[in-house]
């Protein structure tokens, strides 16, 4: 059984540039929700999708926004990017009020 | 606003010691609390959750603790082994999700 899986890996974008992660969630699991975690600190919660909307959303700017789609993938898209996004961007899936399992992340890098 | 707090952030023990993690959190709903491993280049991996119905839960070598009273809940290792060493993350949720982390505890395990 896959547990959660994101692409790409690693990422290595200009100032000003648009990027778009994607992610994979357990089998099983209907919602999707995205951190961002920057070096030495704890995630932070972007926002949650399910049955295709977003439900939750953290205290990030709307240059961030993302997607659901019926097979329970998603996407984070992030526009516009600034120096400061650089971070690991997390995937975590559940369904219902069980246990979010995250995944292994993508490293964005913003030059 | 919601807010976890967590000490320490780094911790040293010899092989066989016991380690001990304590988070606060702000949020008098809370009603979830999981603890991650985090391994370098890796996402969190649960390793011990528990509901405020309940005040202890053990698994093993890791045991849980929540005095809902004080808004504190901690971690304990007994036994470590070097293979513990990550850095450990605590989360509060008013459900199963929106995770609000701590800042990280840094474990390392000296043979």
């Amino acid at each position: 059984d896959a547990g959660v899986t994101q692409s790409p890996t690693h990422l290595i974008k200009t100032r000003g540039q648009q990027v778009t992660l994607r992610c994979s969630p357990k089998s099983g699991h209907d919602t999707v929700s995205w951190y961002q975690q920057a070096l030495g600190q704890g995630p932070q919660f972007i926002f949650q999708y399910y049955e295709e909307e977003e439900r939750q959303r953290g205290n990030f700017p709307d240059r961030f926004s993302g997607h659901q789609f019926p097979n329970y993938s998603s996407e984070l898209n992030v526009n516009a990017l600034l120096l400061g996004d650089s971070a690991l961007y997390l995937c975590a899936s559940r369904t219902g009020l069980d246990t979010q399992y995250f995944g292994p992340g993508t490293r964005l890098t913003v030059l | 606003g919601e807010n976890v707090e967590q000490h320490p952030s780094t911790l040293s023990v010899q092989e066989g010691d016991s380690a001990v993690i304590k988070c606060t959190y702000s949020d008098s709903a809370s009603n979830y609390f999981p603890w991650y491993k985090q391994e370098l280049g890796k996402g969190p991996q649960l390793i011990i959750d528990i509901r405020s119905n309940v005040g202890e839960k053990k698994d093993q070598r890791i045991a849980v603790t929540l005095n809902k009273t004080a808004k504190h809940f901690s971690l304990h290792i007994t036994e470590t082994q070097p293979e513990d060493s990550a850095v450990y993350f605590c989360a509060a949720s008013k459900r199963a999700d929106k995770l609000i982390f701590g800042t990280g505890t840094r474990l390392q395990v000296f043979p």
